[in-house]
C-alpha cells in the first residue's frame, strides 16, 4: 500500500546529542511537511519542500534543519537537543500545496516519530 | 489567537452514544476544512474534506457538516465504539494552501 513511513517511531537521545528522523512516501507527493506536535497541542508546522524548494516557517528554530535528497524521502535533524525538543514529529504528503486545487493540499501523515531528551 | 477553535476540550462518552464535535473558524479566504483522527501516539488520519459549497459529507458513522456564513463546523459521530477513542483535529485551508490546526478534541468512548 502507499504510505508515508516515519523511522524511528521512538526516539531516545540524550540533552545535546544530534538527532535524525527519517521519512518516506510511496505516493509520489512532492510536497513533504515536518511537524511538531507536543502533547495535548495542535501540530506545528517547522517546514516543508515543494518538489526540492525548501520553506522554512518564520519561527522555527535553527536547532532544526531538513534534508531531502529525492522524492521520496526527506530527513529533519535536530542539531542539539533540549528537553523543550521533546515532542511527536509528524512527517505529512500532499500532492500540490492548494494553489487553485481544492483538496489538493489534504495531508497524508506518517505514524509519527516520538522524541525523548533525557 | 488561533484562527481555528475546537470545543469542547474532551468529552467522555458510553458506547453506542452519539457525540458533537464543533469547530469555529477565522481562516480567510476560505478553501477546505477538514477533519482529522489521531490515535494515541499515531499519526492523524483523515476523515472528511469539506469545500466552500458543501454542507454536509459522511464518512461510515462520522458526519462532518459545514456553515460557511458563519464559519463553524461540526463532527457528528454516530453509535460510538471504542474504537472511536481518539483525539479528533479540524484543520481549515485558506486559498493559498495555508493550513490552520485546530487543539482537536479528546473523545474517550467507555464501555
Amino acid at each position: 500500500d502507499a504510505m508515508v513511513i516515519q523511522n524511528p517511531r521512538y526516539q531516545v537521545t540524550q540533552f545535546g546529542k544530534p538527532v535524525t528522523l527519517s521519512c518516506s512516501q510511496t505516493l509520489n507527493h512532492n510536497v513533504m511537511y515536518w511537524y511538531q506536535q507536543k502533547s495535548s497541542q495542535a501540530p506545528k508546522l517547522l517546514f516543508h519542500y515543494y518538489d526540492k524548494d525548501f520553506n522554512n516557517e518564520a519561527d522555527t528554530p535553527d536547532n532544526f534543519q531538513s534534508r531531502r535528497p529525492n522524492t521520496s524521502f526527506c530527513f529533519l535533524d535536530i542539531r542539539s537537543p533540549g528537553l523543550g525538543d521533546a515532542a511527536m514529529y509528524l512527517c505529512a504528503t500532499s500532492r500540490g500545496s492548494g494553489f487553485n486545487l481544492s483538496g489538493a493540499n489534504v495531508l497524508t501523515f506518517g505514524a509519527g516519530s516520538r522524541l525523548t531528551v533525557l | 489567537k488561533n484562527q481555528v477553535e475546537q470545543s469542547p476540550q474532551s468529552l467522555i462518552i458510553l458506547e453506542g452514544k452519539n457525540c458533537t464535535l464543533q469547530c469555529n473558524y477565522t481562516v480567510s479566504p476560505f478553501s477546505n476544512l477538514r477533519w482529522y483522527k489521531q490515535d494515541t501516539g499515531r499519526g492523524p488520519v483523515s476523515l472528511t474534506i469539506m469545500t466552500f459549497s458543501e454542507n454536509t459529507k459522511s464518512n461510515g458513522r462520522y458526519t462532518a457538516t459545514l456553515d460557511a456564513d458563519t464559519k463553524q463546523s461540526s463532527l457528528h459521530i454516530t453509535a460510538s465504539q471504542l474504537s472511536d477513542s481518539a483525539s479528533y483535529i479540524c484543520v481549515v485551508s485558506d486559498s493559498w494552501g495555508k493550513l490552520q490546526f485546530g487543539a482537536g478534541t479528546q473523545v474517550v468512548v467507555t464501555p
